[in-house]
């Protein structure tokens, strides 16, 4: 079945430098790929979106790229903010089909 | 406005206690899914349904149902609520194949 893999639990950055977070997936579907956000106590909520094979997708400074010869969708910002403090999943639909499977989630600690 | 609404938000049983999750969405979407959110662990969907008592188990079903009489409504039944069963629940629902899952805001279960 479908899979994502998003290999750090736990990212602590300094504002202001930049981020990557990691996320493989694996499907025999053409994919659509998300990354959602999640402040401590809310919803989560889509950050960005791509089923375009090398297109950079972006949206609130983050960007990725979807790179379906290495099946991967990782998620970067050149200059992280306190508010980027969160928990990101990177998620996985594939083509044809209706669930959505996501990874175990990032979560990105910024500090001062 | 685009809404998941779930209630309760906060919920305590005793085990062996039936559970009853309801949640709504007002966007007429076809397919709703319950996540369950433990920490490590993702979200990990429980159930999909497609439509109108069109349901179908998702990664981890064991324990639980599933109840979808009107388009707008899908429910979660804990039938003998168990200690393991303590989680948040998320409820979301989907336009359709690659579009954006929109979450409610979870309801935390505790069973005692």
């Amino acid at each position: 079945g479908d899979s994502v893999t998003q290999t750090e639990g736990l990212v602590t950055l300094t504002k202001g430098l930049p981020v990557m977070l990691n996320c493989t997936y694996q499907t025999t579907y053409s994919p659509f790929l998300f990354w959602y956000v999640q402040h401590l106590n809310e919803a989560p909520k889509l950050l960005l979106k791509s089923s375009t094979d090398n297109k950079r997708t972006e949206h609130q400074g983050f960007y990725a790229t979807l790179h379906k010869s290495s099946s991967s969708f990782h998620l970067q910002k050149s200059s992280v903010q306190l508010s980027d403090s969160a928990l990101y999943f990177c998620a996985l639909r594939g083509t044809g089909g209706y669930k959505v499977v996501f990874g175990s989630g990032t979560r990105l600690l910024v500090s001062p | 406005d685009m809404k998941v609404t779930q209630m309760p938000r906060y919920l305590i049983k005793r085990m062996g206690e039936n559970v009853l999750l309801e949640c709504g969405q007002d966007m007429s979407h076809e397919t709703m899914y319950w996540y369950r959110q433990d920490p490590g662990l993702g979200l990990q969907l429980i159930y999909i349904s497609y439509d109108v008592d069109s349901n179908s188990e998702g990664d981890i079903p064991k324990g639980y149902r599933v109840s979808r009489k009107k388009r707008e409504h899908f429910s979660l039944i804990l039938d003998s609520a168990k200690t393991n069963q303590t989680s948040v629940y998320f409820c979301a629902s989907s336009a359709g194949q690659g579009t954006e899952v929109f979450f409610g805001k979870g309801t935390r279960l505790t069973v005692v």
